[in-house]
């Protein structure tokens, strides 16, 4: 089966670095997604990754090992607007995303 | 420019009516997608349009599920004899390129409660 694992919740304090995992197990793949999710709004694009590898974006990081179906997402400085869900999705062989169920980010002050 | 935008943001059905959700997606842009969220949970795959063509529909639940984007723009998810189990977010997502393989743009979703 189709499978997307990222830790249900996480803590960090203000000004602090945050990794968000991310593993997945999808017949095929052709990318991986990661989007941010504020609390009863849409998701919003952060990063793609297709190649093996960190690319880095501002304050935003995304790394991709292909070879151990992992990924990670790194957010440094954090804000308190950082405070929302991440959510890890793979592009499987039909190109169809499937999505993990997010990882809820509490940022401390 | 505007974005992505669904109406209406909220929907209370009573089980066995009938609802129809409207996306409308940033101009020019040729694929659109449609997904279901519940609480606490990432979004799954309804459907694809490519203009005006439904090229994926593996993820609709049920024949109960249509979804129609007749002129390549706007687009309707019809949900017949709503069960409780369709209660969920329904997001709406358009791309300017063909298929999955870059940025999504979302909207805001339609809330639907089905008592």
């Amino acid at each position: 089966g189709q499978n997307i694992d990222q830790p249900t919740e996480m803590t960090a304090t203000e000004g602090a670095i945050v990794q968000i995992n991310c593993t997945y197990q999808t017949s095929g793949f052709n990318g991986l997604f990661w989007y941010q999710q504020h609390a009863a709004e849409a998701p919003t694009f952060l990063s793609y990754n297709v190649l093996d590898g960190l690319e880095e974006k501002g304050r935003f990081s995304s790394f991709l090992s292909r070879s151990k179906g992992y990924s990670y997402l790194l957010l440094k400085e954090l804000q308190m607007k950082d405070s929302a869900s991440y959510l890890c999705a793979s592009l499987d062989s039909n190109y169809q995303l499937i999505w993990g169920a997010g990882t809820k980010l509490i940022i401390k002050p | 420019g505007a974005g992505v935008s669904q109406s209406p943001r909220y929907k209370v059905a009573k089980r066995g009516q009938d609802v129809a959700l409207r996306c409308d997606p940033i101009s020019g842009h040729v694929s659109l997608f449609w997904y279901q969220q519940a609480l606490g949970q990432g979004p799954e795959f309804l459907t694809y349009f490519q203009n005006e063509a439904q090229l994926d529909k593996s993820g609709l639940p049920s024949d109960r599920f249509f979804a129609e984007r007749p002129e390549g723009s706007v687009s309707t998810l019809k949900i017949q004899r709503t069960q409780q189990e369709d209660s969920a977010v329904y997001l709406c997502a358009s791309s300017y390129v063909a298929g999955a393989t870059y940025e999504q743009y979302f909207g805001p979703g339609t809330r639907l409660t089905v008592t």
